[in-house]
């Protein structure tokens, strides 16, 4: 299997708080984790893409500033979501790869993120 | 920037019949892609990929057909279920070495199963 959880799955918080997110590959070694961002009713947008021990690779437009991504280990990436704002609720999902190159990826449930 | 569409945002089909689901990509370059479903409120499901050596893969009830000349993945659903009832996104990838692969979604359409 390829199974990839999250946690929490709903969080809900008061701006100007941080939030972290875990994402955690249970069955296999992720050398590879992606971050997406996905609003209601639209396609998934990557936010960054991080290597076990390296600092993560953040796409055009994405503050790793606000966004913090760590990947300590080959089954562990966290996501934190620094002074949060009600601009930032969303649905935060993660997925992971086995390979470095072109490996399919698998997807968390996603954390459902609220800033009041 | 390159992009992945979709041709229909929903499609309906009845209970028991076929599914195509259609998705146009502009990058001929690319040559990885994958059919995820996302049920509301859940991350998306592998379904199926194809890698650009073949053109027709076949999975249980389902198969991706791809045709490069123009630029064109198909998702067919053999006797579609209510279960498959979902919103549904091609992706592509572009070769890559010595950097970490990434998927470039499409905008996704809605799959409805009446019963």
């Amino acid at each position: 299997g390829a199974v990839v959880s999250q946690h929490p799955s709903r969080v809900i918080c008061k701006s100007g708080t941080s939030v972290k997110i875990e994402c955690r590959s249970l069955d296999f070694q992720a050398t590879t984790m992606f971050w997406y961002r996905q609003f209601p009713k639209q396609s998934l947008m990557l936010m960054a893409t991080s290597n076990e021990g390296s600092k993560a690779t953040y796409e055009q437009g994405v503050e790793k500033d606000k966004f913090l991504i760590n990947h300590a280990s080959l089954t562990l990436s966290t996501l934190t979501v620094t002074s949060a704002h009600p601009e930032d609720s969303s649905f935060y999902i993660c997925s992971a790869s086995r390979g470095f190159h072109q490996e399919t990826q698998y997807f968390g449930p996603g954390t459902r993120l609220l800033v009041l | 920037g390159e992009s992945v569409g979709l041709h229909l945002p929903t499609l309906s089909v009845q209970e028991g019949d076929n599914s195509i689901i259609n998705c146009a990509y502009s990058n001929s370059a690319s040559d990885y892609f994958i059919w995820y479903k996302q049920e509301s409120g859940k991350g998306p499901q592998f379904i199926i990929d194809i890698r650009s050596n073949m053109d027709k893969r076949q999975g249980q009830r389902v198969t991706v057909l791809l045709n490069k000349t123009v630029k064109h993945l198909s998702l067919q659903i053999a006797a579609t279920q209510p279960g498959d009832s979902a919103v549904y996104f091609c992706a592509e990838s572009l070769p890559r070495t010595g950097a970490n692969s990434k998927l470039t979604f499409g905008k996704g359409i809605t799959l409805s199963v009446r019963p």
